[in-house]
């Protein structure tokens, strides 16, 4: 199971917008509504972000967003905040009971 | 609240085994869908595997690289969540972590517990 493709690093200043793309097959991301996606911070454990392309858990800000189409993901984080910057991963149902995580996106807030 | 806290993690030589523990509360372990992702150091994310409640058959889904390998048990008297790690390659060497899965993500996560494969 290859992982899913996400760029290497993003970034952007307080207060703009930034998307994050995760890329995978009909296998997975394109097949299934069961993309998620989990934030980083240096030396911690992954906190859910979003669950099922666009549902976001309790007490996640709503600057956090998800969208899909077709094989691709989409994370957006609005109005970027400096806590946002962090290592974001991307995570994707792949069938057989199978799970296949994104190669992560490095978010900069400039 | 909900708590996981991951145990058992240490250097062991290629070849070796060893036994990581996850500890549950805060809410219903016995209902809960439970899986052990690993991040090598510096990189991404890899899933594991899963154990299913019982409710729902207790079956047990393990990734190719640890498939016949791992072995994942849970004891719900305990509350408590296992990963046998057997066969042990460099390659394994990564903080693991236990989740609880719900709908296809993994939404509450362990502090993390460091396996270190070397000679």
């Amino acid at each position: 199971q290859s992982a899913l493709t996400q760029p290497p690093s993003a970034s952007g200043s307080p207060g703009q917008s930034v998307t994050i793309s995760c890329t995978g097959t009909s296998s997975d991301v394109g097949g299934y509504n069961y993309v998620s996606w989990y934030q980083q911070h240096p030396g911690k454990a992954p906190k859910l972000m979003i669950s099922e392309v666009s549902k976001r858990p309790s007490g996640v800000p709503d600057r956090f967003s998800g969208s899909k189409s077709g094989n691709t993901a989409s994370l957006t984080v609005s109005g970027l905040q400096a806590e946002d910057e962090a290592d974001y991963f991307c995570s994707s149902y792949a069938g057989s009971n199978n799970y296949v995580f994104g190669t992560g996106t490095k978010v900069t807030v400039l | 609240e909900v708590q996981l806290v991951e145990s058992g993690g240490g250097l062991v030589k290629p070849g070796g085994s060893l036994r990581l523990s996850c500890a549950a509360s805060g809410f219903t372990f016995s209902n809960a869908w439970m899986t052990w992702v690993r991040q090598a150091p510096g990189k991404g994310l890899e899933w594991v595997g899963r154990i299913k409640s019982k409710t729902h058959g207790g079956t047990i889904d393990y990734a190719a690289p640890v498939k016949g390998r791992f072995t994942i048990s849970r004891d719900d008297s305990k509350d408590t969540l296992y990963l046998q790690m057997n066969s042990l390659k460099t390659e394994d060497t990564a903080v693991y972590y236990c989740n609880t899965e719900n709908r296809g993500s993994f939404d509450y996560w362990g502090q993390g517990t460091l396996v270190t494969v070397s000679s």
